[in-house]
């Protein structure tokens, strides 16, 4: 596609429950990020991986979140255990090489926890 | 201390008008700077990036002041499709890798 696409847009989940939200880059963008907007608030960085190894994981908030690129290309955000402060939205961004003027995020994933 | 720390307005200005806004960041380890626009319910997008030297993009003006660590953005002639959240978002001193946002600066421009 054209653009960084996420799935599902929204989802409403349980407390206690898993999910797993899907990004796909953009095609041939190495660096992929993940942050999470809580209402009222900037992105905050969770995760970057460049090709299919996480180089960063320091945002990551507990070990309720885990974070895969197997291929180097589509990632899979994995939370357990789903809390209700966990509910925001998650947006997903890739870049060229990971340099930051190539840097587009996707329309994010809507997570409520009920 | 959040790394990147913006006023979060609401600014509401009539059309025509000339706003500003300012954000200030704490690593003085950081490269590279930009302002992105996000509006309601969507994805941030970059507006643009801020070079030392002060940049220009038709009406909107990006200034750095790296001794203050100091970023600003001036919008003349605010048009009503300029109502949007204005993210101040700042490097990690890498060229690579996470960036920092402010929570963002909400304007309204009215007719």
């Amino acid at each position: 596609g054209a653009g960084v696409s996420q799935t599902p847009s929204n989802k409403v989940t349980e407390k206690g429950k898993y999910v797993e939200l899907r990004c796909d880059p953009i095609s041939g963008h190495t660096a992929l990020y993940w942050y999470r907007q809580s209402l009222g608030q900037g992105p905050e960085f969770l995760i970057y991986f460049q090709g299919t190894g996480a180089a960063d994981d320091s945002g990551l908030p507990n070990d309720r979140f885990f974070a895969v690129r197997p291929e180097g290309s589509v990632s899979t955000l994995k939370i357990q255990r789903t809390e209700r402060g966990d509910s925001a939205v998650y947006l997903c961004a890739s870049s060229l090489g990971g340099g930051h003027s190539s840097f587009f995020f996707g329309q994010g994933t809507r997570l409520t926890v009920v | 201390r959040k790394e990147v720390e913006q006023d979060p307005g609401p600014f509401n200005v009539p059309e025509g008008a000339t706003v500003a806004f300012n954000c200030t960041y704490s690593n003085s380890a950081s490269q590279s700077f930009f302002w992105y626009r996000q509006d309601c319910r969507k994805e941030p997008k970059l507006l643009m990036s801020v070079y030392s030297s002060g940049n220009e993009d038709g009406r909107f003006t990006a200034q750095l002041n790296r001794a203050s660590q100091y970023i600003s953005l001036l919008i003349r002639d605010s048009k009503l499709s300029d109502s949007a959240t204005y993210l101040c978002v700042a490097d990690r001193g890498s060229t690579l890798g996470r960036l920092y946002f402010g929570r963002g600066t909400q304007l309204t421009v009215w007719p």
